[in-house]
Formats: C-alpha cells, structure tokens, sequence
C-alpha cells in the first residue's frame, strides 16, 4: 500500500530564515506530486505540482519554490521566509494517468508559524 | 476560475440525527472528491466520483454526483460523534494533475453526543 510522509510536523521559524519541507511517498512510482497551503477560512491553495523529477509547476507567485530530486521526494524550500508565509501545508500524490489524477492523497501536514 | 462553494459553513447536530451537506459549482467537473480533515491533520479521501447522477455509499454516508457534474452532495444517516470533523469538497478538471484540485472551504461539523 502507498503511505506518504511529510517532516516535520511543526515548524517555528523566525521572519526572513529559510525554509525546507520534505514529503516522500512510499509503494508506487512515477506519482504526480502537489504542495497545497490551507489557510483558515480560505480552503486549500495548490501552491505547486509536478509530474516528474526535475519538473516543477507553480501555480502562485511567492515566496517559495519547489524541487524533486527524486522520483518520490518532493521539498518545498524559501530562502527567506515572510509572516504571511505563516499556514499548513499539506503534500499530496496521485496516480500519473490523466483519468486517475483528480484522486489526490494527503500527507500528514506541516504546521508553519513565522514569527 | 472555478470556485465550489459549500453549505453550510457550520452544522451542530444530536447524535442520531440526520444531515446533508452540500457542495456547488457554476463549473463542470470531471470527477468530485470528498474528504474528511480532522484537526492538525491531513485530508482523508472519502470517495471519488466520476459519472453524473453517480451515487455512492460508504456505510451511512451517501455521495450524489449532479446529473451536470456542477453539485454533490453528502448525507449522513444516524450521525455518530465519530463523523466529526472538516468534510471538503473538491472537483478535478482531469487534466493529469495539471490544476490540481479545485477546494470548497468545507463544512465544520460536529455531533454531540
């Protein structure tokens, strides 16, 4: 079965530190990898995707970047974290196939607060 | 920009009662995802549908699919103070990923026991 991990689980970073989330996914190959931002009230954002190693789409100008070194490894980074970078984040994966890619899996979450 | 719209934002209800939650679009979807978030957690997906009219059953829940792919809607028979928690809708375009998917700001439930 395919599990999906995300570190860490809570995060206190101070205003203008770098930032560096990890997720791996575990018992499939080839997944189609997402970094969503929930902030309350305003449900969640797709921050980035990507369908294979090396290739990263973003889907909101910001403060942050993502890379995938590896086939199931998926880091969002900042070089300099701002307050509104402040939310929970969540990794998902999907199958690669166009038809199954709508059915996302989350990982645990990582609580970020930027003081 | 599609934009799926939840109802309502907040439900307080008996153990044992009846509800539905509902989730609505102007857009067309291709598929329509239901999860179920539990604080500091992630989303657990709780059903997939794919096929207008499609109706699926998960013990007493009940996921409806619109005819126009637009609308779900979720119903739990007999709540139980274990089904608390956030329910989010959220509708894919089928495009491999390429949008994601399209999130409702969810419904907060609880059930008293």
């Amino acid at each position: 079965s395919q599990t999906i991990h995300q570190w860490p689980a809570t995060l206190v970073q101070p205003v203008g530190s770098p930032l560096s989330l990890e997720c791996t996914v575990e018992g499939t190959s080839n997944p189609n990898l997402y970094w969503y931002r929930q902030a309350a009230g305003r449900g969640l954002q797709l921050l980035f995707y990507s369908v294979g190693i090396g290739q990263i789409s973003s889907e909101v100008p910001q403060n942050l970047s993502a890379s995938r070194p590896q086939d199931r490894q998926f880091i969002l980074s900042s070089k300099k974290l701002l307050l509104s970078d402040s939310g929970f984040y969540l990794c998902a994966w999907s199958k690669g196939l166009t038809y199954q890619a709508d059915t996302q899996y989350f990982g645990p979450g990582t609580r970020l607060t930027v003081l | 920009t599609q934009l799926l719209e939840q109802s309502p934002q907040f439900l307080s209800i008996q153990e044992g009662e009846n509800l539905t939650v509902y989730c609505n679009s102007s857009s067309v979807f291709s598929s329509l995802q239901w999860y179920r978030q539990e604080p500091g957690e992630g989303p657990v997906l709780l059903v997939t549908v794919v096929t207008g009219g499609e109706v699926k059953k998960l013990k007493r829940l009940t996921f409806q699919f619109g005819d126009a792919r637009k609308d779900s809607s979720l119903h739990i028979t007999a709540a139980q103070p274990g089904d608390t928690g956030l329910y989010l809708c959220a509708g894919g375009l089928g495009r491999g990923g390429a949008d994601g998917l399209t999130f409702g700001k969810g419904t907060h439930l609880i059930i008293q026991p």
